[in-house]
């Protein structure tokens, strides 16, 4: 089945200590995103590729950086991660970007900071 | 600018009973709707996806409707069951760029 695969599913690091969050799809999407989502919030977007065109929301902090290799693969680095930066961090893709293309997701990663 | 909003934030409910969950926006202009699953630690679980042109959508237990002139949203459950425990959210495509603007969800709990 064509899906959205996100790994690990939890990861714990230190603080401080750079983490990076695995995003692949079997969909052949064009976009992919990375959205944090924060206990008993909604989810945020953080950023989105465009093919290889990178996209940075405006209030996403400089200590979140975004990678895509290849149509398939995307990653979320953290530099230095802070307590305030666990969450659970989604990955989505869609065919297309614009309003009118469904975004598809991921199971996510919850990341803890210790 | 649009926002989302769900309310109630939380509902308690007893096992068996048709239930109606609240998804309201700002902005009618939308391209279509989309409502979640999400269970605790978990990721996001699509449910249904209503595009603008409809005014309904129905999978299994689940109907969502959609009225845009009012901004509203409305997810009925029929026949509830401890399963569907979970926190259900709304999103809308924002309309001039590639995201999804998302309420902050209602935390349904079916009690057996």
């Amino acid at each position: 089945d064509a899906m959205v695969i996100q790994n690990p599913r939890y990861q714990v690091t230190q603080f401080g200590k750079p983490v990076t969050l695995s995003c692949s799809q079997t969909l052949n999407h064009n976009v992919m995103y990375w959205y944090q989502q924060k206990s008993s919030q909604a989810p945020k977007l953080l950023f989105h590729y465009y093919d290889k065109d990178f996209n940075n929301e405006a209030d996403t902090p400089d200590n979140f950086q975004s990678r895509r290799p290849n149509t398939s693969f995307c990653f979320l680095d953290i530099r230095s991660p802070g307590l305030g930066d666990a969450a659970m961090y989604l990955c989505a893709t869609s065919a297309s970007r614009g309003p009118s293309y469904e975004q598809y997701f991921g199971p996510g990663t919850r990341l803890t900071v210790t | 600018k649009q926002e989302v909003t769900q309310i109630p934030a939380a509902l308690s409910v007893p096992e068996g009973e048709n239930l109606v969950l609240n998804c309201s926006f700002t902005d009618s202009a939308i391209y279509n709707l989309q409502w979640f699953r999400q269970d605790p630690g978990k990721g996001l679980t699509s449910l249904l996806l209503i595009q603008s042109s409809q005014r309904e959508q129905t999978s299994g237990r689940l109907n969502a409707s959609l009225d845009k002139s009012s901004g509203r949203s409305t997810l009925y459950i029929a026949a509830s069951q401890p399963g569907d425990s979970a926190t259900y959210l709304c999103a809308v495509p924002y309309s001039s760029a590639s995201k999804i603007i998302f309420g902050s969800g209602t935390r349904l709990s079916i009690r057996p």
